[in-house]
């Protein structure tokens, strides 16, 4: 079974700064997708980022950008210019490619704190 | 603009009491999901459909019971809940394919089992 770990219970960042989290996952596929969720204290899951492991090109959206390492089965978040909003707990998740079999395995989390 | 509701949002158990939490997506979506959050341990999958009429069983799937009503509505059902069901569960939604394969979730609803 794939596990997902995420090794960085809590992080705290000065807003305005940058903070990488980290990811790694363990598979034996070779296609297969990559989520980054963000769940703030209203408990809604938001997803941030995707990642597909045939693509070598690491995805971005706005302040978010992810560093995939294939070989290494890394799958770190950086958020640069960190706003108040940021504020909240992330989710790591890995998804098999299989057609109709879409499940997300989810690690425990990180805890982001933006100090002001 | 609703995307996934989950109903309800809290509720309050006794031991060996029962319900049903329900889930409706309105984004035309294939496969539905139900999971459980517990605290220190992320999201876990307790079951899936990933179409109409078929369900699977995932990670956790003792002590509940689920169904498809239609391509819209997957429900989650407790038949005797136990305290160990306290939990925050998520219902989400998908298309399926190389492209659509995002999952969208429901607000979550609150569980306590006393």
């Amino acid at each position: 079974a794939q596990t997902v770990t995420q090794s960085q219970p809590e992080m705290s960042v000065q807003e305005a700064e940058t903070v990488t989290l980290s990811c790694t996952y363990d598979t034996s596929e070779s296609d297969y997708y990559l989520f980054w969720y963000k769940q703030p204290p209203s408990r809604q899951m938001i997803l941030v980022i995707r990642q597909e492991a045939y693509k070598q090109q690491n995805a971005t959206e706005n302040r978010f950008s992810v560093n995939f390492q294939k070989a290494a089965k890394s799958f770190s978040l950086k958020i640069s210019d960190s706003q108040l909003g940021d504020a909240a707990m992330y989710f790591c998740a890995y998804m098999e490619s299989n057609f109709g079999n879409e499940k997300l395995t989810f690690g425990t989390g990180t805890r982001l704190t933006i100090i002001p | 603009n609703a995307g996934v509701t989950q109903t309800p949002k809290f509720q309050v158990l006794k031991t060996g009491q029962s319900m049903t939490l329900q889930c409706a997506q309105d984004m035309n979506h294939n496969s539905m999901y139900w999971y459980r959050q517990d605290p220190g341990m992320g999201l876990r999958l307790i079951y899936y459909s990933a179409s109409e009429g078929t369900t699977d069983k995932g990670e956790v799937p003792n002590g509940y019971n689920v169904s498809r009503l239609n391509k819209r509505e997957f429900s989650l059902r407790l038949e005797s809940a136990a305290p160990s069901q306290t939990s925050v569960y998520f219902c989400a939604s998908s298309d399926r394919g190389r492209a659509k394969n995002i999952q969208y979730f429901g607000a979550g609803t609150r569980l306590s089992v006393l």
